[in-house]
């Protein structure tokens, strides 16, 4: 099925260090959303944007719905060991068929 | 509030056996979604209730998966016969109300080994 391009795929960071990681797609969302999954874990949500250019935070993360309405952004700010998981964004379509499509993930470490 | 209860955690079986998997979602939440979740992928969406009423059930391998919601609360998703790709963890997510500002809400998983 139609899946998002999430990038990177992975990430190796120092605690402290900021973080950002994207995604894109050639379909138009009206939704972006962005879900933590820990190991053995189901998908928790983060932040959810329902409007272009939205940018919203939630702690040391920012999320923005970008203008074209076909990407979106997510900015860790200050890491830290308990951000280690991996991070899924999933974006809906518009119009009467309004699927959620998932991107496949980004796998971040943190090293203390 | 009480999240997405799953069970079993882990499940262990043969290929050509069957499995069932549970969920109760968050009370008060209309929508339930099935999700196989395989390693190193994004969820991808199996079954979609509203309700008791089937919404989307597209990408349902039907002729081994089936899933029922009989009082639209309570599910269970069922493989007869197992394959070794079915290998994978199968969420169950619920949402208070279906449209652009939908939030699902996941249970922990059932991690699903078929040998």
């Amino acid at each position: 099925g139609q899946q998002l391009n999430q990038s990177p795929q992975s990430m190796f960071i120092q605690e402290g260090e900021d973080v950002s990681m994207n995604c894109t797609s050639s379909s138009i969302f009206n939704t972006w959303l962005w879900y933590k999954q820990d190991p053995g874990e189901g998908p928790v949500l983060l932040i959810a944007l329902y409007k272009a250019g939205e940018l919203t935070s939630n702690g040391r993360l920012t999320a923005q719905f970008g203008i074209t309405r076909k990407d979106s952004f997510l900015n860790i700010s200050a890491s830290i060991p308990s951000d280690v998981g991996i991070y899924f964004c999933a974006g809906r379509t518009a119009g009467n068929n309004r699927k959620l499509i998932w991107g496949l993930g980004t796998s971040l470490a943190v090293n203390p | 509030e009480a999240g997405v209860a799953q069970s079993p955690r882990y499940k262990i079986i043969e290929k050509r056996q069957s499995v069932a998997f549970w969920c109760n979602p968050i009370s008060g939440h209309a929508t339930l979604y099935w999700y196989q979740q395989i390693l190193g992928q994004g969820p991808k969406l199996l079954i979609q209730f509203q309700n008791n009423g089937v919404v989307d059930d597209s990408q349902l391998p039907k002729d081994r998966f089936s899933a029922e919601r009989l009082k639209g609360v309570d599910s269970t998703l069922k493989i007869q016969p197992a394959k070794l790709e079915d290998s994978a963890v199968y969420l169950c997510a619920s949402s208070l109300v279906p449209g652009a500002n939908e939030k699902l809400f996941f249970g922990s998983g059932t991690q699903l080994s078929v040998l």
